[in-house]
Formats: C-alpha cells, sequence, structure tokens
C-alpha cells in the first residue's frame, strides 16, 4: 500500500477564515511533505518533518502553520490567506535514509485551494 | 545548487508509438537520484521510474525506460507503446543523496492521441 489520504479535495477560504488540510500515511514512513503547485508548474517544497520535528521551511508565509502531531498524520493550518494562495496543495511522505526504497516520495492527491 | 531542465514544454504522440521526453540536470555531487514523476489531469503525482547515480544500468519499469547519460548528465525517457493513459504531465526530478529536496524540472506535457 502506497497510499498518501489528503482531506479535503477542494477548499473554498475567505481571506478571514482558518481552515486546516489534513494528510494521513499508513507506511510507517517517518518523513513527510507540504508542497503548493500552481498550474502547469512543478510542486514547490513548503515544509519537511522528519521524525515529527521540522526540518525544512522553505521561507514560507507564517500564514501558513505545519503540524505533524504523530507518525502517520500530517496537518496544514491556513489563516488569513491571500487570493494568490490559491492552488493545489500536495503532502507526500518518504521512508526514512534506513530503509528499502528509500528516497522515494509518495504524493497524495492533493486539495485543490480557492482563496476569494 | 542543482538544477533540472525540461525543454520541451509539450509534446505529442500517437497511440500506440514511441515517445522519448527530454531531461538534463546540473550537479556537483556525485552521489544523487534521478526520477520522473507522472501528474495525470487527476493531478495524483505517481512515480514512473527511479535511477539511482551509481548504477551504470539503465532502469526501466514495462513499457517506461530511461537513457541515463551521467557525464552528460542527461535523463530521458522513452515510453514505448504509447497509451491514452500516458496522457499527462512528466516531472524530472533530482534528489541528493540522504537529502529530501526533490529538485523538480519544469515539466513536459505529453498528450497520446488515438
Amino acid at each position: 500500500d502506497t497510499e498518501v489520504t489528503q482531506t479535503p479535495k477542494h477548499l473554498v477560504m475567505g481571506m478571514t477564515n482558518k481552515k486546516s488540510l489534513k494528510c494521513e500515511q499508513h507506511m510507517g514512513h517517518r518523513a513527510m511533505y507540504w508542497y503548493k503547485q500552481k498550474a502547469k508548474k512543478p510542486p514547490e517544497l513548503m515544509f519537511v518533518y522528519s521524525y515529527e520535528k521540522l526540518s525544512i521551511n522553505e521561507s514560507v508565509p507564517s500564514r501558513f502553520s505545519p503540524e505533524c502531531p504523530n507518525s502517520s498524520l500530517l496537518n496544514l493550518h491556513l489563516h488569513a490567506l491571500q487570493p494568490e494562495d490559491s492552488a493545489l496543495y500536495l503532502c507526500a511522505s518518504s521512508p526514512t535514509r534506513q530503509a528499502l526504497a528509500k528516497n522515494i516520495q509518495y504524493f497524495g492527491a492533493g486539495t485543490r485551494l480557492s482563496v476569494l | 545548487a542543482q538544477t533540472v531542465t525540461q525543454s520541451q514544454p509539450e509534446m505529442s504522440v500517437q497511440e500506440a508509438e514511441t515517445v522519448t521526453l527530454s531531461c538534463t540536470y546540473d550537479t556537483s555531487e556525485s552521489n544523487y537520484y534521478l526520477f520522473w514523476y507522472k501528474q495525470p489531469p487527476s493531478r495524483q503525482m505517481i512515480l514512473v521510474i527511479r535511477q539511482e547515480a551509481y548504477k551504470q544500468q539503465n532502469a526501466t519499469e514495462n513499457r517506461f525506460s530511461v537513457n541515463f547519460q551521467k557525464a552528460a548528465k542527461s535523463f530521458s525517457l522513452k515510453i514505448s507503446d504509447s497509451q491514452l493513459g500516458d496522457t499527462a504531465m512528466y516531472f524530472c526530478a533530482f534528489l541528493v543523496e540522504y537529502g529530501n529536496k526533490l529538485v523538480f524540472g519544469a515539466g513536459t506535457i505529453l498528450r497520446v492521441k488515438s
């Protein structure tokens, strides 16, 4: 099973709203990622969690707040977003360096976010 | 810093024919991994094929194969017997060994026509 599940699939929010995106995997992966993807562009890395600790923050604005409550779950909390934040948000996970098939990132289907 | 270049923004191929997507990269690292990911209109990013830089043998996965030329820093993807379901955006990606930051190319939109 190489499934990364993201909810919701679609989200529309106003600039004053607070919402959260959820990502879940049960493959025992200890690295999890958030990406932002604009139409017809490659994904842009936002955050990396390794063993539930934030290891990379690609200078993402503070209106995006990641959280990794346990090894299977990754959240992205959204607050006071701007219309330019509208995009597809992808979650991914990968095994640790010691594991077999290391370094392969498995992606979820994404959350399509629209900010009005 | 690593860079990945995909010089073909869009390509078309007839069903059952063969198509090659190009990818070049730049790095000073010796050990790394290269990937081709496929993203259909359904938007799920799916791993197509993976190549370790220390392996000289080109990776193959059914109808998909790569031509890895390490000295030329080239990593092209060949799709044989193209199928309508191969229609997607294809991304070439680079990962340094022990790293976790994928570097993506700009992508190539492939359309398979019947």
